[in-house]
């Protein structure tokens, strides 16, 4: 079984600045993808980074990057020039990559505040 | 393009009456889920289904039944109402290979449901 570990409930940023949230899980699966998903307070969840496993190049997506270490099994997400709409809950959240096990494992969430 | 739709968004019911959570989507995915966000944690997976007929259960699956007659909707049902079943519901879909896929994960925008 997966387990994903988000171990900040709660971190703020002033408006501008890089801010990191980190997330560590276990598998003992050898390829897997990982995922940092948003939820703003409109209770949406929205996909902001995916990086596969074998990839070892750190995936980027505009202001949001991720930092992958698959020794350490850590998979931290990195937000530049934050803005007041990155306010929101960010879920870490890994599944296999192969076989008939469809299901994403979803780390218990950090709750990101971006202050003016 | 209306994506993943959710109907209600909000219910309440009281303990022991029965309701269906409708989820339709318009895009022709195969893999469909169902997930419940309670307060302060991260999504859990309690049904999923990988194409119209087939259906499996996921980590939470206990107090609901699903079905998957059509490809484009799968409602989830609850029919014994619980407090402990007090939850957000939210209902997923993506099109090959489940959530592993490179193509985009689309989230439908929850249903509120309160036991009282």
């Amino acid at each position: 079984a997966q387990t994903v570990t988000q171990s900040q409930p709660e971190m703020s940023v002033q408006e501008a600045e890089t801010v990191t949230l980190s997330c560590t899980y276990d598998t003992s699966e050898s390829n897997y993808y990982l995922f940092w998903y948003k939820q703003p307070p409109s209770r949406q969840m929205i996909l902001v980074i995916r990086q596969e496993a074998y990839k070892q190049q750190n995936a980027t997506e505009n202001r949001f990057s991720v930092n992958f270490q698959k020794a350490a099994k850590s998979f931290s997400l990195k937000i530049s020039d934050s803005q007041l709409g990155d306010t929101a809950m960010y879920f870490c959240a890994f599944i296999p990559a192969r076989g008939s096990n469809y299901k994403l494992t979803f780390g218990k969430g950090t709750l990101l505040t971006v202050n003016p | 393009n209306a994506g993943v739709t959710q109907t209600p968004k909000f219910r309440i019911l009281k303990i022991g009456q029965s309701m269906t959570l409708q989820c339709a989507q318009d895009m022709n995915h195969n893999y469909m889920y169902w997930y419940r966000q309670d307060p302060g944690m991260g999504l859990k997976l309690i049904y999923y289904s990988v194409g119209a007929g087939i259906t499996d259960k996921g980590e939470v699956p206990n107090g609901y039944n699903v079905s998957r007659s059509t490809t484009e909707d799968f409602p989830l049902r609850l029919e014994l109402a619980a407090p402990s079943q007090t939850s957000v519901y939210f209902c997923a879909s993506t099109a090959d290979r489940g959530m592993r896929s490179n193509q985009p994960q689309h989230f439908g925008d929850g249903t509120r449901l309160s036991i009282l």
